[in-house]
């Protein structure tokens, strides 16, 4: 069965850096373009960012735009998301997703706290 | 970027009726493609989300047939023809045609 598998959460200080990482399962990772979508406690769903599946285009978010890096390795499946210059108002679970696929599937999300 | 604007935001349905999400767009999403990325999502509490509808009117695999989507340009329906108690939660449209793609702000569904 499909898994998209996060991790690489935690806490960190603003101005600090962390990477995401999504483990797909489940289906051919390489023939689709994937998404981060992140929500902070309590509020609603926000796009993040999006990386073609062959990793030729990308796309963010004005609020992490120049801050993060999307990336891909199809070789193991896996999708990145470089934070940088990380600020509080970062703090969110952070799921992938493949919205390309019927259905769509997402992760469990993994907390990205970001504190002082 | 293209806003998205979701009505009601609280939502207080009797088992067994009928509800109504409505998703408003600042410009149209039609796509130079032809198609119109407009997406429903539900989130129920405590889950990711799941995407129930695509391209306006397209279910899910595994999505019940109670949930349909319609409507046009600006202006988009979800419908969810008997509310039962797994329902709630809150639905989410999102805009899948201009980057960014932008979600609605959330519509939080509850048994009254």
């Amino acid at each position: 069965q499909v898994q998209l598998v996060e991790s690489g959460g935690g806490v960190v200080q603003p101005g600090g850096s962390l990477r995401l990482s999504c483990a797909a399962s489940g289906f051919t990772f390489s023939n689709y373009g994937m998404h981060w979508v992140r929500q902070a406690p309590g509020k609603g769903l926000e796009w993040v960012s999006f990386i073609r599946y062959d990793a030729t285009n990308t796309h963010y978010a004005d609020s992490v735009k120049g801050r993060f890096t999307i990336s891909r390795d199809n070789s193991k499946s896996t999708l990145f998301l470089q934070m940088n210059s990380l600020r509080l108002e970062d703090t969110a679970l952070y799921y992938c997703a493949n919205l390309y696929s019927d259905p769509a599937y997402w992760g469990q999300g993994t907390l990205v706290t970001v504190s002082s | 970027d293209v806003v998205m604007t979701q009505s009601p935001l609280s939502l207080p349905v009797t088992l067994g009726q009928p509800a109504s999400i409505s998703c408003r767009s600042s410009q149209s999403l039609v796509h130079s493609d032809g198609s119109t990325y407009l997406n429903w999502f539900q989130q129920r509490p405590g889950q990711s989300p799941r995407r129930l509808i695509y391209k306006v009117s397209n279910r899910d695999s595994g999505v019940p047939d109670k949930f349909s989507g319609s409507g046009s340009g600006t202006d988009f329906t979800l419908k969810i023809s008997r509310v039962e108690a797994e329902d709630v939660g809150i639905y989410y449209c999102m805009q899948g045609t201009y980057w960014p793609y932008i979600f609605g702000q959330g519509t939080k569904l509850e048994i009254k």
